[in-house]
């Protein structure tokens, strides 16, 4: 069954460090996302990206922030310069339709601890 | 503006019981509503969906129905099974144009048998 990867898994950095997540989406999928959880709260939105450009961005995806689709199959997300309330569950997904429509599929999630 | 409200956890119960699991939403015109499940070591995966008053979403034994008068959406199961325990997410699409969905804190099920 297709599925979305993340890497890495978990990843440990000092504030200020630039950071790279990456994800694989499912193939035929046209809409990415990323959200976060920071650890005991909610799932948050952070960007969705569409043809190459992004669609929508919430309030957090501030300029530190910046996504990529480099190659055609990887979804990058980078953090500039990281800072200790970075730290939280990053997760990757992928959809054929917009959200309303089409199914999220979600990866396992890259999780950032920034000392 | 729009947000999911769910109840605090961990829900702990033994295998075949009931569970409930409460999810209320704050939003302006019609969203649709889903309920997530993340397995230890997985992703977020769909359990079911709603996405008009009265609809009742259903898969594997879950079940859950738009509620727009109470605005809720809350996740029962009859009899749950130690293979149930993860975390559950509620969340909601707004019916404004945009593609982000908004998810609630989530909630931890532990089924013991």
């Amino acid at each position: 069954e297709p599925e979305v990867t993340q890497t890495p898994s978990h990843q440990v950095t000092q504030m200020g460090q630039e950071v790279i997540l990456r994800c694989v989406p499912i193939s035929n999928h046209l809409y990415f996302y990323w959200y976060r959880q920071i650890l005991g709260q909610k799932v948050e939105f952070l960007v969705s990206f569409y043809n190459n450009e992004i669609s929508e961005k919430s309030e957090i995806f501030d300029d530190q922030f910046s996504v990529e689709r480099p190659d055609g199959s990887n979804f990058t997300l980078k953090i500039r310069s990281t800072k200790l309330e970075d730290s939280a569950m990053y997760f990757c997904a992928s959809s054929v339709g917009t959200a309303n429509t089409g199914e999220l599929f979600f990866g396992e999630g890259s999780r950032l601890t920034v000392l | 503006g729009n947000s999911v409200t769910q109840m605090e956890g961990p829900v702990t119960l033994s295998e075949e019981a009931f569970l409930t699991i409460n999810c209320t939403y704050t939003a302006t015109g019609y969203p649709s509503l889903f309920w997530y499940v993340q397995y230890p070591g997985e992703g977020l995966q769909l359990l079911l969906k709603a996405t008009k008053a009265d609809d009742k979403g259903s898969n594997k034994g879950f079940e859950a129905t738009y509620r727009k008068e109470t605005t809720s959406f809350h996740l029962e199961k009859g009899s749950v099974q130690v293979s149930d325990s993860a975390v559950y997410f509620c969340a909601l699409r707004p019916s404004q144009a945009g593609t982000a969905l908004i998810f609630g804190k989530g909630t931890t099920l532990s089924v013991s048998s």
